[in-house]
């Protein structure tokens, strides 16, 4: 089965510009949650969605903004980009939520010049 | 918040040896699960290990087993007969059961293995 897919893979953008990162959960999984890792440093909790509603959000601006799909894809949203938002970013699936164990994409790395 | 302590920012060892990656983590929960994941350079994040708080029996996964120390709070992990292919970061995450949608991570542990 395939795993978590994510794309695109990398992408450079300026300051001020909005970009879209793509993600596509394990088949049968539900469950979408979005992370920020900052070079050096663990990864940090964004959003979560399950069955098009979000579930839990951490502590990051309105600029950061996400959506889930029908067929359980999700899209994660960044406006008005930040130098400071340059960092490696994953998406992770499971089949529910709390409690089940968390399989992570390849990631977006995310340049802004 | 929930916080998940990595204290040591590099390790060593040599192929065959083993090794003990610590993790420490603060919670008033009862109910929570943690996890061991390597990141190798190609930084995709692979689930190594699993451990539910209620059980009491620690967690293996053939080479990779872990100490769960309730009471301390304390969640180490053991990688026997270490292999070059093992040397990557990993991290320490903790997740709960009933109310939490989001993995807290630690630093991580920068694991050297050499020849």
């Amino acid at each position: 089965d395939a795993g978590v897919t994510q794309s695109p893979t990398h992408l450079i953008k300026t300051r001020g510009q909005q970009v879209t990162l793509r993600c596509s959960p394990i088949s049968g999984h539900k469950s979408v949650s979005w992370y920020q890792q900052v070079l050096g440093q663990g990864p940090q909790f964004i959003f979560q969605y399950y069955e098009k509603e979000e579930r839990g959000r951490g502590n990051f601006p309105d600029r950061f903004s996400a959506r889930q799909f029908p067929n359980y894809s999700s899209e994660l949203n960044v406006n008005a980009l930040l130098l400071g938002d340059s960092a490696l970013y994953l998406c992770a699936s499971s089949f529910d939520g709390p409690g089940e164990t968390q399989y992570f994409g390849p990631g977006t790395r995310l340049l802004v010049l | 918040a929930q916080t998940v302590t990595q204290s040591q920012p590099e390790m060593s060892v040599q192929e065959a040896e083993t090794v003990t990656l610590s993790c420490t983590y603060d919670t008033s929960e009862s109910d929570y699960y943690l996890f061991w994941y390597k990141q190798p350079p190609s930084r995709q994040m692979i689930l190594v290990i699993r451990q539910e708080a209620y059980k009491q029996q620690n967690a293996t996964e053939n080479r990779f087993s872990v100490n769960f120390q309730k009471a301390a709070k304390s969640f180490s992990l053991k990688i026997s007969d270490s292999q070059l292919g093992d040397a990557a970061m990993y991290f320490c995450a903790y997740g709960e059961t009933n109310s939490g949608y989001a993995l807290n991570f630690g630093k991580g542990t920068s694991l050297l293995v050499t020849p």
